[in-house]
């Protein structure tokens, strides 16, 4: 596509309840990067894709969180019973192949009550 | 581990004043630099990418600058505008954090007519 195209946008949900947040890059990115953004903080890194693997998972903040690439493509990021501190915007990126810029997309906003 | 400061953290200016933003890496084996603009609610804006080997690019109003050897870089914005009023953001690409952003807290910039 044209754009990095996140979704869904806007997301409210329940503490303890699961959520999943997708990322669809622009055709052709081989580097996907998903970051959360907190009110009040700056960009955390949580976890790179290069293809469907994931050489760096490090930013990721508990076992709750996980994230997987499929045919290179679509990734979903999921987080389980989730907590109120989940709440954050989070923003995905991908890139042609790493060192050569970011697309980022318009995030998705979660919010935990 | 690499760390990105921008300074100031907001500024106020009047329209039509040129003005500069200012960036700072401690790890100056970077690939490249990228500057972002993000508004309120929304994903960020890709505006200007310096690769390590560049000094500056340039778009429209906006320059920006790269000194590798002493971990800066500067935004200009000329004549500026109240649309210009947003967060400026700042990201190497490299390091000790290759494959993934390191993000600035921010330049919040506001343009009063």
């Amino acid at each position: 596509g044209a754009g990095v195209s996140q979704s869904p946008s806007n997301k409210v949900t329940e503490k303890g309840k699961d959520v999943e947040l997708r990322c669809d890059p622009i055709s052709g990115h081989t580097a996907l990067y998903w970051y959360r953004q907190s009110l009040g903080q700056g960009l955390e890194f949580l976890i790179y894709f290069q293809g469907n693997s994931a050489p760096d998972k490090s930013g990721l903040p508990s076992d709750r969180f996980s994230a997987e690439r499929t045919g290179g493509s679509v990734s979903t990021l999921t987080i389980q019973r989730t907590q109120q501190e989940d709440s954050a915007v989070y923003l995905c990126a991908s890139s042609y192949r790493t060192g050569t810029g970011y697309t980022f997309g318009s995030g998705t906003r979660l919010t935990v009550v | 581990k690499q760390e990105v400061t921008q300074i100031p953290a907001a500024l106020s200016v009047p329209e039509g004043e040129n003005l500069v933003l200012n960036c700072s890496f401690t790890d100056s084996a970077i690939y490249n630099l990228q500057w972002f603009r993000q508004d309120p609610g929304k994903g960020l804006t890709s505006l200007l990418l310096i690769q390590s080997s560049q000094r500056e690019q340039t778009s429209g109003r906006l320059n920006a600058s790269l000194d590798k050897s002493s971990g800066r870089s500067t935004l200009y914005i000329a004549a500026s505008q109240p649309g210009d009023s947003a967060t400026y953001l700042c990201a190497v690409d490299g390091g000790t954090s290759y494959g993934k952003l390191t993000f600035g807290q921010g330049t919040i910039l506001t343009v009063h007519p």
